[in-house]
């Protein structure tokens, strides 16, 4: 069972460049989210979905985008990436349709670079 | 969005029971309290949640108090690997934003 899988595990980016960060997960999750942590610093919910078609903006959006066109997918684009967005970002899902206190599954993280 | 307090930092020794404490005075009476732990270089686990009674599973024990304004984390006897941060939050029970704070490091002297 993979779980929450993200891609890649490190990136190197120059600023202004753009790139998007993959996640994949397998267990039919409809709650999918973004966070990033950054040194010292707990996580930052940056965007979430809670089903195909439907995105909401957390604690730190600017400078991401989303989308969620399949229930298994939802990356995250850096559109015009900056120093200040070098992080490590975590992808979560849950289930919260089963049960109300579904607990959140996490990647193991994309760590990324800005230079 | 309910909040959530805890100490940046705690020691124990090996093998001795841990007692890892949150506050959250803005609780709403519908509010899981979760707990979930990062061990260095990985994401988020998850360990253990709870509405209102205590809650036992094979990692931990959780203690809620009967106000529900705070909880304690319990390990039974740490060990090495269960060096990490310990984050607590609020998982609502309706909306789907989930609002992690610093946690509280622990750290376990063989």
């Amino acid at each position: 069972n993979a779980g929450v899988t993200q891609t890649p595990k490190f990136q190197v980016l120059k600023t202004g460049q753009s790139m998007t960060l993959q996640c994949a997960q397998d267990m039919n999750h409809e709650y999918m989210s973004w966070y990033r942590q950054d040194p010292g610093m707990g996580l930052r919910l940056i965007h979430y979905s809670v089903g195909a078609g439907i995105t909401d903006q957390g604690e730190v959006p600017n400078g991401y985008n989303v989308s969620r066109s399949t229930t298994e997918d939802f990356p995250l684009r850096l559109l015009s990436a900056a120093p200040s967005q070098t992080s490590v970002y975590f992808c979560a899902s849950s289930s919260p349709s089963r049960a109300k206190n579904s607990p959140l599954h996490f990647g193991n993280g994309t760590r990324l670079t800005v230079t | 969005d309910a909040k959530t307090t805890q100490p940046n930092s705690m020691e124990s020794n090996e093998e001795e029971p841990v007692h890892l404490p949150c506050n959250h005075s803005t609780i709403s009476g519908t509010d899981y309290i979760h707990w979930y732990r990062q061990l260095p270089s990985q994401g988020p686990e998850y360990v253990i949640h709870g509405l209102t009674s205590n809650v036992n599973n094979r990692m931990a024990s959780l203690a809620i108090a009967e106000d529900r304004k705070s909880s304690t984390l319990i390990l039974h006897r740490a060990t090495l690997r269960d060096a990490a941060v310990y984050y607590c939050i609020l998982r609502p029970s309706t909306g789907n934003q989930f609002y992690f704070g610093t946690g509280t490091s622990l750290t376990v002297i063989p």
